[in-house]
């Protein structure tokens, strides 16, 4: 079974809009921790934003923010006034406290945006 | 503070050759990463150090990769030989300490014709 998935494959936003990017994630271990990269063309991985699974508040980074919703194992990815330099491919990864620090990363979701 | 640092960016070589990696982690970060991505998919995981300990390698195809970290700093990743299906992205990524976000390089796009 996946342990992430992103069903997106692609998604559009226009500028100043706001975009929500999919994520959900399988696990039985009660410790983890969900992460969300961007990866523009130029090839670089950058991390945004990290939710803990006993963090009682969903995560804030600027413009990005995490609905995490632990019941449905989702934890979707919120950009606010989406900017052109938005446009990159977008992964949700996970880390299970029985897997040691390693990254399961999900398959992305590559976001346009539109002026 | 400069960041994870990755050579050479691009490399093309025909089956059967070997080729390797090299990966300068950021300073000071005794974990280290390798993963390989397959064009349209997520990375995946090849190896993790703890300073010059293998901590995981359990997704390394032993058989013709190869991965050491001398002096628990620099580290190189090896292919021999490669296949054609080891065309991909090799990212290199470091963190602080074991439960801390990683920080990757710009990768080694590697084409096997």
């Amino acid at each position: 079974a996946q342990k992430i998935t992103q069903t997106q494959p692609g998604m559009f936003v226009q500028e100043k809009e706001a975009v929500t990017l999919d994520c959900t994630y399988d696990t039985s271990d009660p410790s983890y921790g969900l992460f969300w990269y961007k990866q523009p063309s130029s090839g670089e991985m950058i991390f945004l934003i990290y939710q803990g699974s006993y963090d009682q508040q969903n995560a804030t980074e600027g413009r990005y923010s995490l609905n995490f919703q632990k019941a449905r194992k989702s934890a979707n990815l919120v950009i606010s006034a989406s900017q052109l330099g938005d446009s990159a491919m977008y992964f949700c990864a996970m880390r299970e406290e029985t897997s040691g620090s390693r990254l399961t990363f999900g398959e992305g979701t590559q976001l346009t945006v539109n002026p | 503070e400069a960041g994870v640092a990755q050579s050479p960016r691009y490399k093309i070589i025909e089956k059967r050759q070997s080729v390797a990696f090299w990966c300068n982690p950021i300073s000071g970060h005794a974990t280290l990463y390798w993963y390989q991505q397959i064009l349209g998919q997520g990375p995946k995981l090849l190896i993790q150090f703890q300073n010059n300990g293998v901590v995981d390698d359990s997704q390394l195809p032993k058989d013709r990769f190869s991965a050491e970290r001398l002096k628990g700093v620099d580290s190189t990743l090896k292919i021999q030989p490669a296949k054609l299906e080891d065309s991909a992205v090799y990212l290199c990524a470091s963190s602080s300490r074991v439960n801390t976000e990683a920080f990757f390089g710009q990768g080694t796009r590697l084409t096997v014709v």
